[in-house]
């Protein structure tokens, strides 16, 4: 069975500074996708960026990177430059490329504080 | 990005009524979409996929006859709470999925549910 594990349910960072959240996942599936999302007090859910498993470029997106190491089944989100805004809870998702419904499996989540 | 609208975004309601959440794509036509609960604190629990014009997919444990889903068109799906009780308060997060080269799941804003 496909798992996503968040090994930190709580992490706090300094406005400004660098933080990274870990992931790690279990799959047989060679051909997948693997998410950040965010989800702000407001609770809407907001994609921050997506990595496809046959690429081995790491994914950005301005101030967001991630470090995927397949074979590590490994795979976390840097945060640079941390602001306020950034506060919120961030969830790590794996869905395979592959079967009709192609359903996202959820890690527990990070919660992320921001110090001013 | 793609839109997803629920309705309403929070509903309070006596024990043994029933409930309709809509989840509506605004700008896209989606045969998938999926329905999650969150607790507080916690990760989305998958409660079933719907796909246009065919019966729900319910995930174990959830009860089909007390979670009705209809996706009657491509752009709208609908969770019916029926004979509610205040267990069944909780979160309610729609989903629905854009066809295209990601298969990328877009969010509603979610459905406050309070059961008296």
């Amino acid at each position: 069975a496909q798992t996503v594990t968040q090994s930190q349910p709580e992490m706090s960072v300094q406005e400004a500074e660098t933080v990274t959240l870990s992931c790690t996942y279990d799959t047989s599936e060679s051909d997948y996708y693997l998410f950040w999302y965010k989800q702000p007090p407001s609770r809407q859910m907001i994609l921050v960026i997506r990595q496809e498993a046959y690429k081995q470029q790491n994914a950005t997106e301005n101030r967001f990177s991630v470090n995927f190491q397949k074979a590590a089944k490994s795979f976390s989100l840097k945060i640079s430059d941390s602001q306020l805004g950034d506060a919120a809870m961030y969830f790590c998702a794996y869905r395979p490329n592959t079967g009709n419904n192609r359903k996202l499996i959820w890690g527990l989540g990070t919660s992320l504080a921001v110090n001013p | 990005g793609a839109v997803v609208s629920q309705h309403p975004s929070r509903v309070i309601c006596k024990s043994g009524t029933s409930v309709k959440i809509e989840c509506r794509s605004l700008d896209f036509q989606a045969t998938t979409m999926f329905w999650y609960r969150q607790f507080p604190k916690q990760s989305l629990m998958l409660m079933a996929t719907s796909n246009e014009g065919s019966k729900a997919t319910y995930e174990q444990g959830v009860e089909k006859d007390k979670f009705l889903i209809n996706h009657a068109s491509l752009t709208l799906s609908t969770l019916t709470v029926t004979s509610a009780h205040p267990e069944d308060s909780s979160f309610y997060i729609c989903s629905a999925r854009e066809p295209g080269s990601y298969n990328e799941q877009f969010f509603g804003p979610g459905t406050r549910l309070t059961v008296l």
